[in-house]
């Protein structure tokens, strides 16, 4: 059964630095998805990306994320000047019938 | 903006009893809700959606009931299983746009005892 699927499990980097999180959407499915989870608490919608461009996104996607898909495949968050509030669990998701997630990027900012 | 709340953070069942957890939401534009599996550290799964055009669905020992005149959802899960001790999410589409993103509720933690 198809999946999204997400790298790395688990980022760890230093308050400032820039993150790249990477994931690969289900084939054939055309809306994808950042959400993201701080511990213990509701997943929070990011952005949503359609046709090569941001749909919709939320307040909290401000000028310190970005997200690509440079190829065929791949879907990516960045995160350029990390900060300590941005550590959650990060979570790619695409649209198909029905919205699947992946697994999650844990990132923890130190 | 939109609000997707829980009636109860908590719920224990005896394994082999019937489930069920319930939801409220504030937006009446919302078209379209699904209900998520959370194991510990795992991204939400998908269990089951239904569109404001129904009022139950139901799938693999799950069903879903939607009222949209008091803007409830509920999550049924017949013959409760150990598997199934996870947090279960409701989320809904707030406002319609084409790109169905999502707006979760906190969760309710199923607890099954064996």
């Amino acid at each position: 059964e198809p999946e999204v699927t997400q790298t790395p499990s688990h980022q760890v980097t230093q308050m400032g630095q820039e993150v790249i999180l990477r994931c690969v959407p289900i084939s054939n499915h055309l809306y994808f998805y950042w959400y993201r989870q701080i511990l213990g608490q509701k997943v929070e919608f990011l952005v949503s990306f359609y046709n090569n461009e941001i749909s919709e996104k939320s307040e909290i996607f401000d000028d310190q994320f970005s997200v690509e898909r440079p190829d065929g495949s791949n879907f990516t968050l960045k995160i350029r000047s990390t900060k300590l509030e941005d550590s959650a669990m990060y979570f790619c998701a695409s649209t198909g019938i029905g919205q699947f997630f992946g697994p999650g990027t844990r990132l923890t900012v130190l | 903006g939109e609000s997707v709340g829980l009636h109860l953070p908590t719920l224990s069942v005896q394994e082999g009893d019937n489930s069920i957890i319930n939801c409220a939401y504030s937006n009446s534009a919302s078209d379209y809700f699904i209900w998520y599996k959370q194991e510990s550290g795992k991204g939400p799964q998908f269990i089951i959606d239904i569109r404001s055009n129904m009022d139950k669905r139901q799938g693999q020992r799950v069903t879903v009931l939607l009222n949209k005149t008091v803007k409830h959802l509920s999550l049924q899960i017949a013959a409760t299983q150990p598997g199934d001790s996870a947090v279960y999410f409701c989320a809904e589409n707030g406002e319609r746009t084409g790109a169905n993103n999502l707006f979760f509720g906190t969760g309710t933690r199923l607890t099954v005892i064996p």
